[in-house]
């Protein structure tokens, strides 16, 4: 099985912009987490989708918002960028049950790395 | 809410040293516990983990961690490390009260050969 994978790996913006990434999940996974990871913070967590909506949400300003599609792939979205926002971007899938019960364990894609300058 | 502390931020061992990161977390309720690790330029990979049942939980590349329920720890265990475990290694958390798995920050592990 192919593992989750993320566009583009690397990336450059400037101040001001915004910036859009992407991942597929596992074959089957349908839900998708989003986590920015700097070596300060560690890991937080950003939101989750499953069945195109948002399940779950972290303590994020509301310049970083995410969809997915109906194939599970998911987007995140950064507006107005900052210097903070620098950072490696993951995403991750997990199964869910058939009636959206929720399985613990992550699958976790490569990463993007931002760069805001 | 629930919150995961690894004290050892940097640890920095002699090939076939043994090592032991520690984790504990905060949560009064059912745990699911995590160990992942994420090598130089590769995605983040898991190493084991604890769902429930014997507390000894063996995972790939010969380690181990225990479950202490009485002490909240879920710490990292292996006999003798390899130049090549040098790595991130990341506790996380994830419980009834919150599906989304909390990470600790981290423990930097650079292996001499």
């Amino acid at each position: 099985k192919a593992g989750v994978t993320q566009t583009p790996r690397y990336l450059i913006k400037t101040r001001g912009q915004q910036v859009t990434l992407s991942c597929s999940p596992i074959s089957g996974h349908r839900s998708v987490s989003w986590y920015q990871q700097t070596p300060g913070q560690g890991l937080q967590f950003l939101f989750e989708y499953f069945s195109e909506t948002q399940r779950n949400k972290g303590n994020f300003p509301g310049r970083f918002s995410g969809r997915q599609f109906s194939n599970s792939r998911s987007e995140m979205n950064v507006s107005t960028l900052e210097l903070g926002d620098s950072a490696l971007y993951l995403c991750a899938s997990s199964l869910r049950g058939t009636s959206g019960e929720p399985y613990y364990e992550q699958y976790f894609g490569p990463g993007t790395r931002l760069t805001v300058t | 809410a629930q919150s995961v502390s690894q004290h050892n931020h940097h640890v920095i061992l002699s090939e076939a040293a043994s090592l032991e990161l520690g984790c504990n977390y905060s949560y009064g309720g059912t745990v699911n516990l995590f160990w992942y690790v994420q090598y130089p330029g590769q995605h983040l990979q898991l190493l084991l983990k604890y769902f429930s049942g014997d507390p000894l939980v063996k995972g790939i590349k010969g380690f181990e961690a225990e479950f202490i329920k009485s002490k909240f720890s879920f710490n990292l265990r292996k006999p003798s490390v390899q130049w090549s475990d040098t790595a991130e290694y990341f506790c996380a958390l994830a419980s009834g009260g919150s599906y989304i798995p909390t990470f600790g920050r981290g423990t930097s592990l650079i292996v001499h050969p």
